[in-house]
């Protein structure tokens, strides 16, 4: 079946740290890929997206690229802010249209930016 | 901001009582979704709704059932809550014209004692 597994946290860093957060991927056909991120208290904001192979998403300074040969979507961002401390969550998104549509979910990764 | 609303934001309620929560969103889009979230599952699919009237399981299903007369309100019952619901609920659309894509709402933190 479909699922998704993203590295446990929580991740601590410090501020200007360079981030990466590990998400793969199972998946029958062509998935959209997604990241999500979820701030204290508040609900999940999409965070950047990529629809097909060699696709690269990008938001506020965020980057994951979707790559099909190793089933990966790896978030990173160059300098992290204290302001990005969050969860976050990788997803896929294999049906929609139709009679279908759902999203596979990680179980989150909690990021921790230290001053 | 895809104008989506969840009432009430908080509720404590005791075992065995119904609870309904509800999702309203002022941009008519046809998808509309229902999720919980859960330490170490992150979010999981309850219900999902294609259009007025058409509704559809998700993989956790039990002990939940949906209403959609309008289609700006999508409605989550719980006949008869117990604790093993106490979690937080999430509302969620998709547009026509990127389907694959969910917008959240803010959530609807329920207790059940």
């Amino acid at each position: 079946g479909n699922s998704v597994t993203q590295m446990e946290g929580p991740v601590t860093l410090s501020e200007e740290a360079f981030l990466t957060i590990n998400c793969t991927y199972t998946a029958t056909g062509y998935p959209s890929l997604f990241w999500y991120v979820q701030y204290p208290g508040e609900g999940l904001q999409l965070l950047l997206k990529a629809t097909k192979a060699d696709d690269k998403g990008s938001n506020k300074g965020f980057e994951a690229t979707y790559r099909k040969e190793t089933t990966s979507f790896h978030l990173e961002k160059g300098s992290v802010q204290v302001s990005d401390s969050a969860v976050y969550f990788c997803a896929l998104s294999t049906n929609y249209g139709g009679s279908q549509g759902n999203l596979i979910f990680g179980k989150g990764t909690k990021l921790s930016v230290k001053p | 901001d895809a104008g989506i609303t969840q009432s009430p934001r908080h509720k404590v309620t005791e075992t065995g009582t119904p609870v309904t929560l509800r999702c309203h969103q002022t941009e008519n889009h046809r998808y509309m979704y229902w999720y919980r979230q859960d330490p170490g599952h992150g979010l999981r699919l309850i219900h999902y709704s294609y259009g007025v009237k058409d509704t559809d399981k998700g993989e956790v299903s039990d002990g939940y059932s949906v209403s959609r007369s309008k289609t700006e309100d999508f409605l989550l019952t719980l006949e008869s809550a117990t604790s093993s619901q106490t979690s937080v609920y999430f509302c969620a659309i998709s547009r026509t014209s990127e389907q694959e894509t969910q917008y959240f709402g803010p959530g609807t933190r329920l207790l059940v004692l």
